[in-house]
């Protein structure tokens, strides 16, 4: 089972819109809904953040935001703050029930 | 609460076997989806393998199937990870995870990592 396809870093400015991408094939990423985001702050466990595509736990910022076309799965994160520097891995349910994460992206809050 | 309290940090030598734990609490731990995940040092999250405690069904990643085995003890709501005989390449971080709901539900809850070192 082969990583999804992550871009390693994207950048932006404060209050600036961002949007990762995260690309895989029809076993997995275009193959279900079943796709989440998490995010990783250095030294810390991942966080849940994006399920199932577009849905968010509760406590987690309206900031964030999930979508999917084909087999390209994307996080937004719209108003970016300081906090929000920090490792974004997406996640796909595939066949024979196995999940596969993403390579991983770093964005970075200049 | 939800909470996976996980083992200590360990030091081994290759060569060396080796079990580390994951306690879950605050829930019914006989009808989730425990896993793990591996991150190697400075690189990405991986996704090892699963148990169900109820009739400790697993599944593994190809990637892993093999060389490590995942069980549980359903008496003291403890999951394990275990190798016979540890590689270098196996130093990383290892994560326990609990399943939202379902088996096609996400890694909701997460314990806080257990370090593992391999090297002579």
């Amino acid at each position: 089972q082969s990583a999804l396809t992550q871009p390693a870093s994207v950048s932006g400015s404060p209050g600036q819109s961002i949007a990762i991408s995260c690309t895989g094939t029809s076993s997995d990423v275009g193959g279900y809904i079943y796709v989440s985001w998490y995010q990783q702050h250095p030294g810390r466990a991942p966080k849940l953040i994006i399920y199932d595509v577009v849905n968010r736990p509760s406590g987690v910022s309206d900031r964030f935001s999930g979508s999917k076309s084909g087999n390209t799965a994307s996080l937004t994160i719209s108003g970016l703050q300081p906090e929000d520097e920090a490792d974004y891995y997406c996640n796909s349910h595939t066949t024979n029930d196995i999940q596969v994460f993403g390579t991983g992206t770093r964005v970075s809050v200049l | 609460e939800v909470q996976l309290v996980q083992s200590g940090a360990e030091v081994k030598k290759p060569g060396e076997s080796l079990k580390i734990s994951c306690k879950g609490s605050g829930f019914s731990f006989y009808t989730y989806w425990i896993g793990w995940v591996r991150q190697m040092p400075g690189k990405g999250l991986e996704w090892m393998g699963i148990i169900y405690p109820s009739d400790s069904q697993t599944k593994y990643s190809p990637s892993f199937q093999g060389q490590v085995t995942i069980s549980v003890d359903k008496s003291i709501n403890t999951a394990f990870l275990q190798w016979s005989s540890l590689k270098a390449s196996d130093t990383a971080m290892y994560f326990c995870v609990r399943y939202f709901s379902s088996l096609t539900s996400p890694l909701r809850y997460w314990g806080q990592g257990t370090p593992v070192t391999v090297s002579s």
